[in-house]
């Protein structure tokens, strides 16, 4: 079976606070591809990143950075200097090979406040 | 490009009532998808379409109905709504169904049934 999971309902930040979500997966899949997704309070979902199974090189897109780390199927993604626009429902997203469905985790909501 | 747009945005209705959510995409995705958002569930996936009129069941089709006349097109029908429907529904394209495939999403529909 496969499996999202993001422990952290509610996250609650000050303004240039730096903050890590949590994202622990489980998957029998050896291929499979992780995604994180951003719900800003207008409520669309829009696409951060994806990163397969095999590439755990860490990556960074100005003030995001996303750390996977096979070894504990985690897929942690973070913060840096957080900003108020940054407010937001975050979901990790998990796709093997079981015809493109696509497993989410419960969602982390945070509040970065000024 | 509108992306993938959803109609309506939101809608209140009885119980028993019936009603039809459009999702249109304009990226000429072969696939797509219906996914449902309730609190602490993240979005589950309703039914999902691998091309013109084929579609498939997901991990909570009961209650729905779907079809895909054409390609850019995919519908989500309730034949008599019940109040366990009041969610988000999310529609989702993507160009095809491969485990590297992002999809991307509509904006939502509020659905509230009393």
């Amino acid at each position: 079976a496969q499996k999202v999971t993001q422990a952290q309902t509610e996250i609650s930040v000050v303004e240039k606070e730096d903050v890590t979500l949590d994202c622990v997966y489980e998957t029998r899949d050896t291929t499979y591809y992780l995604f994180w997704y951003k719900q800003p309070p207008s409520g669309e979902l829009v696409f951060l990143i994806r990163r397969n199974s095999f590439d755990e090189q860490n990556e960074i897109s100005g003030r995001y950075s996303w750390n996977f780390q096979k070894s504990t199927s985690s897929f942690n993604f973070t913060i840096t200097a957080s900003q108020v626009v940054d407010s937001a429902v975050y979901f990790c997203a998990l796709k093997g090979n079981q015809g493109g469905k696509l497993i989410f985790g419960q969602g982390t909501e945070l509040s970065v406040k000024p | 490009n509108a992306g993938v747009t959803q109609t309506p945005k939101f809608r209140v209705l009885k119980t028993g009532q019936s009603m039809t959510l459009l999702c249109a995409q304009d990226m000429n995705h072969e696939y797509m998808y219906w996914y449902r958002q309730d609190p602490g569930l993240g979005l589950r996936l309703i039914h999902y379409s691998v091309g013109e009129g084929t579609t498939a069941k997901g991990e909570v089709p009961d209650g729905y109905n779907v079809s895909r006349l054409k390609k850019q097109n995919f519908l989500l029908g309730l034949e008599s709504a019940a109040p366990s429907q009041t969610s988000v529904y999310f529609c989702a394209s993507s160009y095809s169904i491969g485990v590297s495939e992002t999809q991307y999403f509509g904006p939502g529909t509020r659905l509230l049934v009393l």
